[in-house]
């Protein structure tokens, strides 16, 4: 089936480390966007990318790393200058063609500190 | 504002009709979204409508919009215990096409 794949379901990170969350799509979208969802808020952009080998900094980049080497793939570095990691990851995906193309969304990865 | 805004919450009974409304900022022809978020999921896309549209209808779901308010709703009739869940709208903003999501509507369905 089509879709997209966050793994893992849930992640725990240590003090001072870097950990890594993982968006795979079969859907051939060019387009892919990662975002951070806070309890009783909406959803946040951080980083997202059109095409491959290319990405842009959504508005709370900071802490946050990511490459867009393939155009199923499209991973997250949640690095140690991100002060307060604890949040539930959502990855998007869609076509890019200058119109109208929704986002469809992976299930998730829930992230919190140790 | 920068914002899009709903309100929190919403109850309902069961076989009612459910309204969820939302504000939104940006005035030129954009694209509007409302997504459904069951618990610990991911988001599910509804039905999204074009601005210079009024209204949209697909099967349970009407979407109304006043643009001149710039007000955007989302009918759900004969409202299930199943349709418990979040609901976001989303408004298309910009040149890269981005999202910009309110904060969501819980709505509770009571038997």
């Amino acid at each position: 089936d089509g879709g997209i794949t966050q793994s893992p379901k849930y992640l725990f990170r240590k003090e001072g480390q870097n950990v890594t969350l993982s968006c795979e799509q079969n859907l051939n979208h060019d387009a892919m966007y990662w975002y951070r969802q806070d309890p009783g808020q909406g959803l946040r952009l951080i980083y997202y990318s059109h095409i491959v080998n290319d990405f842009q900094k959504g508005d709370i980049a900071e802490g946050y790393s990511v490459s867009r080497e393939k155009k199923e793939s499209f991973p997250l570095t949640v690095t140690s200058a991100q002060k307060n990691p604890t949040a539930f990851y959502l990855c998007a995906s869609s076509l890019w063609d200058g119109r109208n193309q929704p986002q469809h969304f992976g299930d998730g990865t829930r992230l919190s500190i140790l | 504002g920068e914002d899009v805004e709903q309100s929190l919450f919403l109850s309902v009974r069961e076989g009612d009709s459910s309204v969820i409304n939302c504000t939104y900022t940006d005035s030129s022809s954009t694209y509007l979204y409302w997504y459904k978020q069951e618990p610990g999921a991911g988001l599910q896309l509804l039905t999204y409508i074009f601005s210079n549209m009024d209204m949209k209808q697909d099967q349970r779901l009407t979407v109304l919009l006043n643009k001149k308010d710039k007000h955007l709703s989302l009918r759900i009739a004969d409202t299930q215990t199943g349709d418990s869940a979040i609901y976001f709208c989303a408004e298309r903003r910009g040149s890269q096409g981005n999202l910009i999501f309110g904060k969501g509507t819980k709505l509770s369905v009571k038997p």
